[in-house]
């Protein structure tokens, strides 16, 4: 069974502080990790898409990294708009849903100004 | 605005009743997945379809839910006599086949059973 750990669960920082988010997954086959945003009361919304380890994809202040057996999301001098949920998942060739997500149970970030 | 679209947004319904809910996908996508998340979980998959195919069912999916997606278009997700256990918020998602397994929320609905 396909399982996905966050940390930290919750994280604060000050604006421009950079930082990093962890992900640690376990599948059988990775098909592909993903990252996604979600604020509160809204669904997630899409940033990343990783398949093998040492791919790097960045996307304004966020970058995110994968080894076989975890991921990062970094951050990189955040603003007060970053402050959400990011959610990591994963899709596996044998998987409890052969094309649904794993997802894990998210960081809540928190950017003071 | 072409993204995933859900109906209603929010649902309060009394223990017993019945519910559907309704997504329209992204129109080019062929795959359509439905999750349920509960507050400070991440979401949890239920079932998915490509084009009209119910092709995968969680084990999460009690025999009081079912799903639908008549002509590979909109889908329905219908629970009978809901229960407290069912409030949450029930995501919908949909992706293209044979490109990146990316897939694309919608804003969910969110059900109150009291």
């Amino acid at each position: 069974e396909d399982q996905v750990t966050q940390s930290p669960e919750a994280l604060r920082l000050q604006e421009g502080e950079s930082s990093s988010l962890n992900c640690s997954y376990t599948v059988s086959g990775l098909r592909g990790l993903f990252w996604y945003r979600q604020d509160p009361g809204k669904g997630p919304e899409f940033l990343f898409t990783l398949y093998s380890a040492g791919e790097e994809k960045e996307k304004e202040r966020l970058k995110a990294t994968l080894t076989k057996k975890e991921s990062f999301l970094h951050i990189t001098a955040p603003k007060p708009e970053d402050s959400a949920t990011y959610l990591c998942a994963v899709q596996s060739y044998s998987g409890g849903g052969a094309d649904g997500l794993t997802f894990g149970k998210g960081t809540h970030l928190i950017i003071q100004p | 605005d072409t993204g995933v679209s859900q109906d209603p947004r929010h649902k309060i319904t009394k223990r017993g009743q019945n519910v559907t809910f309704r997504c329209d996908p992204i129109s080019e996508h062929n795959r359509l997945y439905w999750y349920r998340q509960t507050l400070g979980q991440g979401p949890e998959f239920l079932t998915y379809f490509q084009n009209e195919a119910q092709l995968e069912k969680s084990r999460l999916l009690s025999d009081r839910f079912s799903a639908e997606r008549p002509k590979g278009s909109f889908s329905t997700l219908e629970i009978q006599r809901t229960e407290q256990g069912d409030s949450a918020m029930y995501l919908c998602a949909s992706s293209r086949a044979g490109t990146s397994n990316e897939q694309f929320f919608g804003p969910g609905t969110r059900l109150t059973v009291l």
